[in-house]
C-alpha cells in the first residue's frame, strides 16, 4: 500500500507571485505515475500535471511545475505568475501501474490555496 | 470529447429511498470508478470496473450498489441510506485499467447527495 501526504493544509500568495507546494509518498513500487489535480470551489477535480516515475526530467505544463526528487519520495508543485483562478484545493496523487485491478488514485490531504489580489 | 458526465448534479434523499446515480463517458475509456468526497477531505476510493467487470470492492456497504451495463455507462444504485453518506459523489474514467502506460483520470463534476 502507498501513502501520499501533503503537509500543508492552507496556503496563500499573491497574485503574479510563485509559490510551491508540497507532497511526499511512501511506497515499495517501483512502477507508478504521480499527479497533481486541482479542485476549484465548482469541485471539478481538474489534472493539473502528470510525472512518470521512470523520468527524471521534470514535467511542467505552462505556469505549472513539479521538483520530483524520486530518492526523497518527494513531488512539489510550483505555480508561477498566480492568477485569480488558481485558487482552488490541490491534491497530490499515486497510481501505482503494477496493480493488476485498476489504475485508481491514491489522493493526499490536499492542500487549499488561496490566490490574493 | 473528454468529458465525463454525471446526473443528477444534486440529489436528496430519505433513508428509505431508493435512486441511482449515473455517470456516461464517449472516450472510449474501458475502466471507470467511483469515489466518495466528503467535504474538505479528499476522494476515497470506493469501485473500479475494469472492462465492465468489478475488479475492486474497497469495503462498502451493500447499500452502494454499483453496475456497468456496458463500457460507456457506470451507475451507482443506493438504497436503505444513512445521513453519514452524504456527500459528493465523484466518477472518473481512464483509458485503461491495467498498467497502461498513458493512464491518467478524467473526472465528472459529480453528484452532492444529501440524505435526509
Amino acid at each position: 500500500a502507498q501513502t501520499v501526504t501533503q503537509s500543508q493544509p492552507e496556503m496563500s500568495v499573491q497574485e503574479a507571485e510563485t509559490v510551491t507546494l508540497s507532497c511526499t509518498y511512501d511506497t515499495s513500487e517501483s512502477n507508478y505515475y504521480l499527479f497533481w489535480y486541482k479542485q476549484p470551489p465548482s469541485r471539478q477535480m481538474i489534472l493539473v500535471i502528470r510525472q512518470e516515475a521512470y523520468k527524471q526530467q521534470n514535467a511542467t505544463e505552462n505556469r505549472f511545475s513539479v521538483n520530483f526528487q524520486k530518492a526523497a519520495k518527494s513531488f512539489s508543485l510550483k505555480i508561477s505568475d498566480s492568477q485569480l483562478g488558481d485558487t482552488a484545493m490541490y491534491f497530490c496523487a499515486f497510481m501505482n501501474l503494477d496493480n493488476n485491478a485498476g489504475n485508481m488514485l491514491t489522493f493526499g490531504g490536499g492542500t487549499r490555496l488561496m490566490v490574493k489580489p | 470529447d473528454t468529458e465525463v458526465t454525471q446526473t443528477p448534479k444534486h440529489l436528496v434523499m430519505g433513508m428509505t429511498n431508493k435512486k441511482s446515480l449515473k455517470c456516461e463517458q464517449h472516450m472510449g475509456h474501458r475502466a471507470m470508478y467511483w469515489y466518495k468526497q466528503k467535504a474538505k477531505k479528499p476522494p476515497e476510493l470506493m469501485f473500479v470496473y475494469s472492462y465492465e467487470k468489478l475488479s475492486i470492492n474497497e469495503s462498502v456497504p451493500s447499500r452502494f450498489s454499483p453496475e456497468c451495463p456496458n463500457s460507456s455507462l457506470l451507475n451507482l444504485h443506493l438504497h436503505a441510506l444513512q445521513p453519514e453518506d452524504s456527500a459528493l459523489y465523484l466518477c472518473a474514467s481512464s483509458q485503461e485499467g491495467q498498467g497502461m502506460a498513458n493512464e491518467k483520470l478524467f473526472f465528472g463534476s459529480g453528484t452532492q447527495l444529501s440524505v435526509l
